[in-house]
């Protein structure tokens, strides 16, 4: 089945505590991208990739990194966590941003940073 | 820098009616997207319009585009339950950015 996995869907931690969400796609897309929703304030892009190697900054990619080894994973790392980074993250990709490609989403992790 | 705004927020309406959901967005956008998203659900596509006067029709929804009036609408037709769930429309920079409206929460009653 096509699909975006994310894991973990749920997760709480500590002010300061690395940790890093896991993404991955079986649809050999180019493009990749992570978002956090947040109540009023719609998806917001943190980072996004348009192929391996390839990695650019969205609209609020303070507190975080990314990287892409390999096409099918993007993991979203947090090297310090803070509170303000309490969301619901939602992976995506799709064959790229060019045409009739609309993203394709994970089903999101909820982080809690206490 | 490309900004996208929806109206209403929010909008409850009954089971049969039709209504009108707006995205405007400020800059040139080569695209507009619409989103569905249920409850503790992810972001499931519905429609891509890719060019002025592009009209999608899936069902009780159908979107159109006017990137010379720099606009959207998704249009309900004959409301049912099932339709309620909260729409987002994206709009794409020239740097392939893709930037969301906050959403419009809908909500069918009978």
């Amino acid at each position: 089945e096509a699909q975006v996995t994310q894991n973990p869907r749920y997760l709480i931690t500590v002010t300061g505590k690395k940790l890093t969400v896991t993404c991955s796609q079986n649809m050999n897309h180019e493009y990749m991208s992570w978002y956090r929703q947040d109540p009023g304030l719609g998806l917001r892009q943190i980072y996004y990739s348009m192929n391996v190697e390839v990695t650019d900054k969205g609209d609020v990619p303070e507190g975080y990194k990314v990287s892409r080894k390999e096409k099918r994973n993007f993991p979203l790392i947090l090297e310090s966590p803070s509170p303000n980074q309490t969301s619901l993250y939602f992976c995506a990709s799709s064959f790229g941003t060019g045409g009739n490609s609309p993203l394709h989403f994970g089903n999101g992790t909820r982080l809690t940073v206490t | 820098e490309l900004k996208v705004e929806q109206n209403p927020l929010f909008l409850s309406m009954q089971e049969g009616k039709n209504y009108t959901i707006y995205c405007n967005y400020s800059t040139t956008s080569d695209r507009l997207y619409w989103y569905r998203q249920d409850p503790g659900k992810s972001l499931e596509s519905l429609f891509v319009l890719l060019s002025n006067g592009a009209v999608k029709q899936e069902g009780r929804l159908m979107a159109s585009l006017d990137t010379k009036a720099r606009l959207s609408t998704l249009h309900i037709t004959a409301a049912v339950h099932d339709l309620s769930a909260t729409y987002f429309c994206a709009g794409i920079t020239n740097t392939d950015k893709l930037i969301f409206g906050t959403g419009t929460r809908l909500q069918v009653f009978p």
